[in-house]
């Protein structure tokens, strides 16, 4: 079946490292991945995402790196925030029942102290 | 552009009433639209997908008699969970996605039934 988990739950940083999330995906034929920020109480948050025939991509102090070898995905956030906390999910896209879903990984809550 | 809002942000039913949830896209014609659910520190699982004019798509599990859910323009659907019990409690996050295949997500609906 298809899943897309996370490695851990929790990350806690002080303000100003960078922050690596991890997530692990099963479905070796999947090909485009989207990474969200979901503040409390609010939506997901779309901050990058990167296709199977990348293996780096990179936006404003975050970058997305892709291991099709070992079915893995990280995001690294440079200088983080205090702003910067929320849960973060990785997200996979599948076809499924005739149309494209999005299938979400289990999230990792970033905590950045000051 | 591309934002999405949902009505009410928040609402509390009793037991045994249904309540109507709301999801608009704004500024762009959304051809379909995502339900999803979040319980507390969990992810974001897909309840059903709806495409304008037709009916709504539910992944397993789901029971489409009790979440009815009806896209009847091109810019709102609409989530009417039926019958409520305080296992519905959740937070509803609905999605629209238009020509291009990325889903913009609303802010999201608490519901809390006692």
């Amino acid at each position: 079946g298809e899943s897309v988990g996370l490695h851990l739950p929790t990350l806690s940083v002080q303000e100003g490292d960078n922050s690596i999330i991890n997530c692990a995906y099963s479905n070796s034929a999947s090909d485009y991945f989207i990474w969200y920020k979901q503040e409390s109480g609010k939506g997901p948050q779309f901050i990058i995402d990167i296709r199977s025939n990348m293996d780096k991509r990179q936006g404003q102090r975050v970058t997305v790196l892709l291991n099709k070898t070992v079915k893995h995905l990280s995001l690294q956030i440079a200088a983080t925030q205090p702003g910067d906390s929320a849960v973060y999910f990785c997200a996979e896209k599948v076809w499924r029942g005739g149309s494209e879903k999005l299938v979400f990984g289990k999230g990792t809550k970033l905590t950045v102290n000051p | 552009g591309a934002v999405v809002s949902q009505h009410p942000s928040w609402v509390i039913c009793k037991s045994g009433t249904s309540v109507k949830i709301e999801c608009r896209s704004l500024d762009f014609q959304a051809t379909t639209m995502f339900w999803y659910r979040q319980f507390p520190k969990q992810s974001l699982m897909l309840m059903a997908t709806s495409n304008e004019g037709s009916k709504a798509t539910y992944e397993q599990g789901v029971e489409k008699d009790k979440f009815l859910i009806n896209h009847a323009s091109l810019t709102l659907s609409t989530l009417t969970v039926t019958s409520a019990h305080p296992e519905d409690s959740s937070f509803y996050i609905c999605s629209a996605q238009g020509d291009i295949s990325e889903q913009y997500f609303g802010p999201g609906t608490r519901l809390t039934v006692t």
